[in-house]
């Protein structure tokens, strides 16, 4: 059975920064591109990063580029997303996804399962 | 960055036949043919429902169905039930990025 399992979320002030892990299992997770996905309260999804199998393809969305960081130790199963200089509008539940192809940019991949989410709220 | 647009909300009785657009752009939808749909319930995460236009994974009800015209993808539920009230999501690869949809909530009279 695939499992994600998020961690790491909580309240932290604007400026500050987290880091996010997703813990995963039930599948070859050195050959499969992962995601960030984050879902604001009461709002719909929004693609954060993505990251091949190897880490060796990285993308971002505009507004994360620079203080957001992909990275992925496939000798733990873990994929993190370390957060910089956090905003308010970063406010969100993060989910990690897995993604059935090895490129997170191949124009036929999709996000085949997903974790529960991990909460981050950004406030002062 | 433009998230692909969808009807906020659609609505139809048990036994109906509902669709739900998914509006990109030739950079998205029109560019790439392979569209996925994600289904999420309140306080969920979202599920995979339909991926490369019109496949279903295994387990998923055939009442689900995909398709595309252009820059416009849809995704049709047809006999519809009272466990298909939920959220809605398309979602597409442009260049550099994935995008969403902005999420149709699908309600059952």
């Amino acid at each position: 059975e695939v499992q994600l399992v998020e961690s790491g979320g909580g309240l932290v002030q604007p400026g500050r920064s987290l880091r996010l892990s997703c813990e995963v299992s039930g599948f070859d997770f050195d050959d499969k591109a992962m995601h960030w996905v984050r879902q604001a309260p009461g709002k719909g999804l929004e693609w954060v990063s993505g990251i091949s199998w190897n880490s060796g393809r990285i993308g971002y969305e505009d507004s994360v580029k620079g203080r957001f960081t992909i990275s992925r130790d496939n000798a733990k199963n873990t994929l993190f997303l370390q957060m910089n200089s956090l905003r308010p509008e970063d406010t969100a539940l993060y989910y990690c996804a897995k993604d059935h192809s090895s490129f997170w940019s191949d124009s036929n991949n999709f996000l085949d399962h997903w974790g529960q989410g991990t909460l981050v709220t950004v406030s002062s | 960055q433009s998230a692909l647009t969808q009807p906020a909300s659609v609505s139809g009785s048990p036994g109906q036949t509902i669709t739900i657009s998914c509006t990109g752009s030739d950079s998205d939808v029109g560019g790439y043919a392979y569209v996925s749909w994600y289904q999420q319930y309140p306080g969920k995460a979202p599920k995979l429902i339909i991926y490369d236009g019109f496949n279903r994974p295994s387990g998923v009800s055939n009442r689900f169905s995909g398709s595309k015209s252009g820059n416009t993808a849809s995704l049709t539920i047809s006999h519809l039930q009272a466990e298909d009230e939920a959220d809605y999501y398309c979602s597409s690869y442009t260049i550099s990025r994935r995008v969403f949809g902005t999420g149709t909530k699908v309600t059952v009279l």
